[in-house]
């Protein structure tokens, strides 16, 4: 039979729309959260991160909210283009002191703009 | 320009074989690190070094090994104690400081092991 973990969750957005990907993170002390993307054959690429002292940041086209209540991240993409294409992870980290050690991926979503 | 660069892209070896895969930095990040990607799944960390001559074990450190000679290098090898190796390696680095800071990876390399 097949495995669920080799299908990821799919978003099919409209060239042009906006873009919103969720990510349920899973430790209430982790303070650091970063999204990545993920093009085909290559490795992820930063794109946003957000401390756990604020609740939203902005970057160019991303918006990334932290919803710590509930323990929730989403990546907003404004105005999503075919070359936003690809897969996107979130991370958190519960390490201290700027180690890297306890990064834990999310399995990623796969995003695919329809021109 | 800076970055990181993993080779090769692409890497086929028969199993029982032991096989070590390159990653230089020139970012001048004192942290390096490697994790495996399968498909359809989220990253794994197999070792991490936050400075030269020193190295800790990640999650799934077993049936590989590393080294950090230099602040620039931390190969990978995967031993032929690995029992299930074929998948997408990527190494990353990144600053150390006070504050977190975001990875940055390289562009993989895809190990097939038959």
């Amino acid at each position: 039979g097949e495995s669920v973990g080799l299908h990821l969750p799919t978003l099919s957005v409209q060239e042009g729309d906006n873009s919103i990907i969720n990510c349920a993170y899973s430790n209430s002390a982790s303070d650091y959260f970063i999204w990545y993307k993920q093009e085909s054959g290559k490795g992820p690429q930063f794109i946003i991160d957000i401390r756990s002292n604020m609740d939203k940041r902005q970057g160019q086209r991303v918006t990334v909210l932290l919803n710590k209540t509930v323990k929730h991240l989403s990546l907003q993409i404004a105005a999503t283009q075919p070359g936003d294409s690809a897969v996107y992870f979130c991370a958190e980290n519960i390490g201290v002191g700027g180690s890297q050690g306890n990064l834990i991926f999310g399995k990623g979503t796969k995003l695919s703009v329809k021109p | 320009d800076g970055g990181i660069t993993q080779s090769p892209k692409y890497l086929f070896r028969k199993e029982g074989q032991n096989v070590t895969l390159s990653c230089e930095q020139n970012l001048n990040h004192d942290a390096m690190y490697w994790y495996r990607q399968d498909p359809g799944q989220g990253l794994r960390l197999i070792y991490y070094s936050q400075i030269v001559n020193d190295f800790q074990k990640g999650d799934i450190a077993e049936g590989y090994s590393v080294s950090r000679e230099k602040k620039e290098s931390f190969p990978l090898t995967v031993t032929s104690a690995q029992k299930n190796p074929t998948a997408f390696y990527l190494c990353a680095s990144s600053i150390l400081s006070g504050d977190n800071s975001p990875l940055h990876f390289g562009n993989g390399t895809r190990l097939t092991v038959t």
